[in-house]
């Protein structure tokens, strides 16, 4: 079973519609999540770190739930430029900073 | 301000050659991850190097290796290239080698071909 666990994809939606990904990690010792933004052929980027209380940050918002071992992003009034793929990350913090990336969901916001 | 570098930002190489990918941390980073990513995986960890020690090794074989210079810079060194070596090596700085929430920033990436 990989840590990190992600949607297959792809997510073809439509401008204005609200998308959710997945996420499950298989390590109970995992302290800090995040999910990055990935644009073809770039390196990733951090969109937000995510919070046991769950944050949100403008459309985005993340949710954890460290009983079921899941995470999420919900992106509202999708745009054009949110076609990306996004990365679930996982970090266990023992000494270093290994993180954990998922494979990656594949979104495309359609006109 | 600069962000990671990388170079080269492409290289071409053969089968049984050896390969030195080299990055420079933003300044005042003292913590440089070395990450592999094959076309549609996400990024595998390789190394971490924290004060020039090394931090962190990832499920990769002997063929990989990586040190960190008194200014934080590091090359990741690869010998032996298989053809499956062929990926996007990322390179990935941060303040701290631990913590809470210690976001990693990412250079543009090498992308190596194993011809």
């Amino acid at each position: 079973r990989k840590e990190v666990e992600q949607d297959p994809g792809p997510f073809n939606v439509p401008e204005g519609a609200t998308v959710a990904f997945n996420c499950t990690y298989s390590n109970s010792a995992s302290q800090s999540f995040f999910w990055y933004r990935q644009d073809c052929r770039k390196e990733p980027k951090l969109l937000m770190s995510v919070y046991s209380s769950g944050n949100e940050d403008g459309r985005f918002t993340a949710q954890l739930n460290r009983a079921s071992q899941y995470i999420s992003l919900l992106i509202r009034d999708s745009k054009l430029s949110d076609s990306a793929t996004y990365l679930c990350v996982v970090n266990k913090i023992s000494n270093n900073n290994d993180m954990r990336f998922g494979a990656g969901t594949r979104l495309t916001v359609k006109p | 301000d600069a962000g990671v570098t990388q170079s080269p930002t492409h290289l071409i190489k053969t089968r049984g050659q050896q390969v030195t990918l080299r990055c420079s941390p933003i300044s005042g980073h003292k913590s440089v991850s070395w990450y592999q990513q094959v076309l549609g995986q996400g990024p595998q960890f390789i190394f971490q190097y924290y004060e020039k020690e090394e931090r962190g090794r990832g499920n990769f074989p002997d063929r990989f290796s990586a040190r960190q210079f008194p200014n934080y810079s590091s090359e990741l060194n690869v010998n032996a290239l298989l053809l499956g070596d062929s990926a996007l090596y990322l390179c990935a700085s941060s303040l701290e080698a631990m913590g809470r929430n210690t976001e990693a920033f990412f250079g543009q990436g090498t992308r190596l071909t194993v011809v």
